[in-house]
């Protein structure tokens, strides 16, 4: 059965620094993809990035970095220059195989950006 | 704004009822997405449409339905209402149906059963 773990159910970073939200999943399909989403207070979800499990490169969009570490089973999300608007709900997921699978989600982390 | 809309906003009902939920995804998206959320059981993915044909199925109870219509729109029927059902209810588009697509979310329905 697919699982997330997301072990950090808060963080504080300073505004500017870097912050790693880790992610750990559990799967025995060779095949799937990695998803973080953000959810501000505000209630909106939004989707950060994506990392399939045979791609070679670590995904990145913009400050967002996904450090995929495939041998460990970790896809920790990477914020660099951290902002006050990064203070949210951030979410890791993992959908197994291609078309046709159900999408796990964690439990999520809190972030909280200090001035 | 993502583009992508819910209808409606709020929704309060009593249990036993049967509630639609419509979503209308960004222009050009032929894939829709219905999730929950709700603090009992976290973020749930419900369901997956890609050009009016479901393409996958996550944790959708027998009570729950939804289809897309040809013109992409998608409507989620949720029936026999309980209490548990209370939730945030999110649909999402995307251009195709793959993985690496990016999803933009719309901002929810919230669903309050009493």
């Amino acid at each position: 059965a697919q699982k997330i773990t997301q072990t950090q159910p808060g963080m504080f970073v300073q505004e500017k620094e870097a912050v790693t939200l880790d992610c750990t999943y559990d799967t025995s399909d060779p095949s799937y993809g990695l998803f973080w989403y953000k959810q501000p207070s505000s209630g909106e979800m939004i989707f950060l990035i994506y990392q399939g499990s045979y791609d070679q490169q670590n995904a990145t969009e913009g400050r967002y970095s996904l450090n995929f570490q495939k041998a460990r089973k970790s896809a920790n999300l990477v914020i660099s220059a951290s902002q006050l608007g990064d203070s949210a709900m951030y979410f890791c997921a993992m959908r197994e195989g291609g078309y046709g699978q159900n999408f796990v989600f964690g439990p999520g982390t809190r972030l909280s950006v200090l001035p | 704004d993502s583009g992508v809309t819910q209808t409606p906003k709020h929704l309060i009902t009593a249990t036993g009822q049967r509630v639609t939920l419509r979503c209308s995804p960004r222009s050009g998206d032929l894939s829709v997405y219905w999730y929950q959320q709700s603090l009992d059981q976290g973020l749930q993915f419900l369901i997956q449409y890609y050009n009016g044909e479901e393409r996958a199925k996550g944790n959708i109870l027998e009570r729950f339905s939804a289809q897309q219509f040809p013109d992409l729109h998608s409507e989620l029927n949720l029936s026999s209402l309980e209490l548990g059902d209370s939730a945030l209810y999110f649909c999402a588009s995307s251009v195709g149906g793959g993985n690496g697509d990016t999803q933009y979310f719309g901002p929810g329905t919230r669903l309050t059963v009493l």
